[in-house]
């Protein structure tokens, strides 16, 4: 089984409609959870982190982190052109390393 | 510009040769982090570093490749005598000592092996 799992998509979604991304992982004792967004051909800029049961909300963005069923997601509000990129899921096995999901791609159709 | 600063962005090497690639840590950060990323594949840790140490080399292939993070400069990873399955990105994160888990990333540099 692996780390962490990512919905494989793509997943396209109509501008200004919620794009809804999801994550599981398999280590009961992570507690850092993070989401990456990467466009082709770039870096992956760090966009959400999450510690604590519940919701997060940054923006258009927002984490949801569910302990209990190893699970975390993301959903983007208001889905922009400029949202178009792949989303990495990362979840931390230990104080610094970051095991990485294969990310899902959205695309976000104007 | 204080965000992580890695250099070549670019860098092609023939079969045989070495590959040398660099990362500035974002200022006030002291923990460099190597990751690897092939083609349709998810970013794999290498190697984790702080000034003059190197605390987990667990992702790094065991040989032809080594990291260094010394006391002054960038922290350099190096790859002898590159093969075609070397080719991918390699990028560097950086993070302060109170939060090692958030990683910040540089742009990268592809190395192209032909």
């Amino acid at each position: 089984q692996k780390e962490v799992e990512q919905n494989s998509g793509p997943l396209s979604v109509p501008e200004g409609a919620i794009a809804s991304l999801n994550c599981t992982y398999s280590d009961r004792g992570s507690q850092s959870f993070f989401w990456y967004r990467q466009y082709s051909g770039k870096s992956p800029e760090l966009i959400m982190f999450i510690y604590s049961n519940g919701d997060k909300e940054d923006g258009r963005f927002t984490a949801q982190l569910n302990k209990a069923s190893q699970y975390v997601s993301l959903l983007i509000r208001d889905s922009q052109p400029s949202d178009s990129a792949t989303y990495l899921c990362a979840v931390n096995i230990n104080d610094y390393k970051l095991s990485f999901g294969a990310g899902t791609t959205v695309t976000v159709r104007a | 510009n204080a965000g992580v600063m890695q250099n070549p962005r670019h860098l092609v090497r023939r079969r045989g040769q070495e590959a040398r690639l660099r990362c500035s840590p974002m200022k006030g950060h002291s923990h460099v982090y190597w990751y690897r990323q092939l083609p349709e594949e998810g970013l794999k840790f290498m190697v984790y570093l702080q000034k003059e140490n190197i605390i987990d080399e667990s992702g790094m292939p065991k040989e032809r490749f080594s990291a260094e993070f010394p006391k002054e400069g960038p922290s350099i990873l190096r790859i002898q005598q590159v093969v075609r399955g070397d080719s991918a990105a390699y990028f560097c994160a950086s993070s302060d000592r109170e939060r090692p888990y958030e990683q910040y990333f540089g742009p990268g540099t592809r190395l192209t092996v032909t």
